[in-house]
């Protein structure tokens, strides 16, 4: 049973850079089966596409926001990372990461991360 | 950017109702297209792919058809449990893959 957990803080202030992590158990990352993607949701909103990233460390980003992020692998903890700089209010959402490239098949549960002073 | 107008927004039916949604692409996006299940709290969940074919596990009341900028999803016989927001997103345009912005499903 393949399954994902985000963690990381759930408030970030304006101008800093959230970082979050997701930890995947029943699947290796460095097998080299899946991209490993992130996907954020907007409170009571839609799903936005953030990126995704290969075992190799092969990446792709949203355009929209590309200058922001980072998405890095650590393989030997079978993990993910998630780096977005420079947080408004407008980054305040539910993220997600998910088995896939393009579609997504396992997800974890999600973390609510609030961009607040 | 690739857009996906969704519709309609929500939906009200009756348990055992042909429930019908449908997404348009701006551009052909060919048959690059999949719908999600969302409820309330919950992830999304992936039901079709590729346009028209049912993920493993998934229950064959649910289908979908089209391709090039026009999409329908189904549900044959809505089940109480069907109650959720339904996503289609499009990934012709890689790396820019985008979501419909959701119906909402009720039961009436």
């Amino acid at each position: 049973q393949v399954q994902l957990q985000e963690s990381g803080p759930g408030l970030v202030k304006p101008s800093q850079t959230l970082s979050l992590t997701c930890t995947v158990s029943g699947d290796s990352i460095g097998s080299g089966g899946y991209y490993w993607s992130w996907i954020r949701q907007h409170p009571g909103k839609g799903l936005e596409w953030i990126g995704y990233i290969y075992y190799s460390g092969s990446t792709s980003y949203n355009p929209s926001l590309k200058s922001r992020v980072t998405i890095s692998v650590d393989t030997s903890k079978n993990q993910l990372s998630l780096r977005l700089s420079s947080v408004t209010a407008a980054d305040t959402a539910v993220y997600y990461c998910a088995r896939g490239l393009l579609r997504w098949d396992y997800w974890g549960q999600g973390t609510l991360v609030t961009v607040s002073s | 950017d690739i857009q996906m107008t969704q519709s309609p927004s929500s939906l009200s039916a009756s348990v055992g109702d042909r429930v019908t949604i449908t997404c348009q692409a701006s551009q052909d996006i060919n048959n690059y297209l999949n719908w999600y299940q969302q409820k309330p709290g919950k992830a999304p969940k992936v039901l079709i792919y590729d346009a028209s074919n049912l993920e493993r596990g998934v229950p064959s009341r649910f289908s979908g058809s089209g391709s090039g900028t026009d999409f329908t999803f189904t549900i044959s016989s809505l089940q109480p449990e069907d109650i959720a927001t339904y996503y289609c997103q499009q990934y012709d345009n890689l790396p820019s893959v985008t979501f419909g912005q959701g119906t909402r499903l009720e039961i009436k």
